[in-house]
């Protein structure tokens, strides 16, 4: 079974500039969840979508967006690029509501530096 | 959810038990507690969860007291590749429980040859 997917790896933009990251659920998980890591700090909560739907969002600017297709697979943007917003950019999946949090599963970032 | 308190840093041996403690006085009844680690730079991995008994599997085993305020997950023979931070959370679970987790700081395990 295929795990959590997220692309680019490693992405480098410039300030202003807008950064788009993706991410793959495992299949069957309907739920995907975003968060930022800043090098040194924890992972902060950014955006949670399900069924094509934003559920809730942490503490962020508006230029913090994002989206979940009809195939769950979601993307993450990031408008007006800050220095501060280099970060690891973590995306989990899980399946429908039930499972509890042990369904979590975690792709393995990208890593977008702002130059 | 409720809040965790766990130490920043740990060392443990390389073949011993690494012991990793978490409060969670604020706990409610229909909240789980749940352990994750980060190796550094890979997103988070489930390692075990628990209501109020204890539980083990092939990774680690977890104890929670009976007033289930506090709780440990027991690595029983660390090795290095177990150096990593480990985050407790609690969250509820069943109908309902998909949710964001809230990662608190966690402990720094350093497994030393």
């Amino acid at each position: 079974e295929a795990g959590v997917t997220q692309s680019p790896t490693h992405l480098i933009k410039t300030r202003g500039q807008q950064a788009t990251l993706r991410c793959s659920p495992i299949s069957g998980h309907t739920s995907v969840y975003w968060y930022q890591q800043a090098l040194g700090l924890g992972l902060q909560f950014l955006l949670w979508y399900d069924e094509g739907e934003e559920r809730n969002r942490g503490n962020f600017p508006p230029r913090f967006s994002g989206r979940q297709f009809p195939n769950y697979s979601s993307e993450l943007n990031v408008n007006a690029l800050e220095l501060e917003d280099s970060a690891l950019y973590l995306c989990a999946s899980s399946a429908t509501p039930g499972q509890g949090a042990y369904g979590y599963t975690f792709g393995s970032g990208t890593r977008l530096t702002v130059v | 959810d409720a809040k965790t308190t766990q130490p920043t840093s740990m060392d443990c041996a390389e073949g011993r038990a690494a012991n990793l403690p978490c409060n969670h006085s604020t706990i409610s009844g229909n909240e789980y507690v749940y352990w994750y680690r980060q190796i550094h730079s890979q997103g988070p991995q489930y390692i075990i969860h628990g209501l109020k008994n204890n539980e083990t599997n092939e990774m680690a085993s977890l104890i929670i007291t009976e007033d289930r305020k506090s709780s440990t997950l027991i690595l029983p023979h660390a090795t290095l590749r177990d150096t990593a931070v480990y985050y407790c959370i609690v969250s509820p679970a069943g109908v309902g429980s998909a949710r964001q987790l809230t990662f608190g700081s966690g402990t720094q395990l350093t497994v030393l040859p």
